[in-house]
C-alpha cells in the first residue's frame, strides 16, 4: 500500500517556466512533509518541508503548497533552471521521525 | 566537515555471497537507515535504529542484517538470502524524536550481484 504517491514519473519544462510537482498521500495522520532532490550516484538532498499547520512554505525558487482536505502537497519551482534537473522525491512523517517517499519525479529542465 | 560516508562506492558480489556495506555518520544521531533504490519504486526502508543495540524491521527486510554497536555506524549486510540484491542502496541518519530537516543521506553503494 502506497502511502506516498507521485504519479507524474517525468516532467519536462522550459528554463524559466514553472516546475509543478505533485504528491498525494492516503495517511491522514502524516503531520509533516518533506520534498527531497537527487542526482545520478549520489544520496538525496532536502529541499524543503511544510508542517501540517500550514498551507505554503516558501524558500527562494522553491514554494510548497499544502492541501490537507484533498491530501495532496505540490512543489513549485520558479523559474526553473537547467541545473534544478534531477529526480524529486515527496515523503511524508507521522511520527518525527520514519520517512515515507513517494517513487520520485524525474525533472528536465531544458535550455 | 559533519556527514554520513558510505563505502564502497560500488561493489560487486557473486551469487550465494554474503556482502557488508558500511554507513558512518558523524553527527551524532540518534537514528539512523538503510533503503533501497529501484527504478520506479523510490526509497523502500530496510531497517532502521533509534538508538544503539537496538533496531527494527522496515517494510523490506527480508535477506537482509544490520547492527548498531556504536552511535556512529550502521552496518548492513545483504546476504545470499536476498533473492534480488542488485540495487543503489542508500544510508541516512536523523536526530530522534525531532522535526528538523528530515534525514541526512549518504551518498549510496550500488550493489551489483555478477
Amino acid at each position: 500500500d502506497q502511502q506516498v504517491k507521485q504519479n507524474s514519473p517525468s516532467l519536462s519544462v522550459q528554463e524559466g517556466r514553472i516546475s509543478i510537482l505533485n504528491c498525494d498521500y492516503t495517511n491522514s495522520m502524516f503531520d509533516y512533509f518533506l520534498w527531497y532532490k537527487k542526482y545520478p550516484a549520489e544520496g538525496p538532498t532536502f529541499l524543503i518541508s511544510i508542517s501540517s499547520i500550514k498551507d505554503k512554505n516558501e524558500d527562494g525558487r522553491f514554494t510548497v503548497f499544502l492541501n490537507k482536505s484533498a491530501k495532496h502537497l505540490s512543489l513549485h519551482i520558479v523559474p526553473s533552471q537547467p541545473g534544478d534537473s534531477a529526480v524529486y522525491f515527496c515523503a511524508a512523517s507521522a511520527d518525527g521521525n520514519k520517512l515515507v517517499f513517494g517513487a520520485g519525479t524525474i525533472l528536465r529542465v531544458k535550455s | 566537515d559533519g556527514g554520513i560516508t558510505q563505502s564502497p562506492k560500488y561493489l560487486f558480489r557473486k551469487e550465494g555471497q554474503n556482502v557488508t556495506l558500511s554507513c558512518e555518520q558523524n553527527l551524532n544521531h540518534d537514528a539512523m537507515y538503510w533503503y533501497r533504490q529501484d527504478p520506479g519504486q523510490g526509497l523502500r526502508l530496510i531497517y532502521y535504529s533509534q538508538i544503539v543495540n537496538d533496531f527494527q524491521k522496515g517494510d523490506i527486510a527480508e535477506g537482509y542484517s544490520v547492527s548498531r554497536e556504536k552511535k556512529e555506524s550502521f552496518p548492513l549486510t545483504v546476504t545470499s538470502a536476498q533473492k534480488n540484491p542488485t540495487a543503489f542502496y542508500l544510508c541516512a541518519s536523523s536526530e530522534s524524536g525531532t522535526y528538523n530537516y528530515g534525514y541526512t543521506f549518504g551518498s549510496g553503494t550500488r550493489l551489483t550481484v555478477v
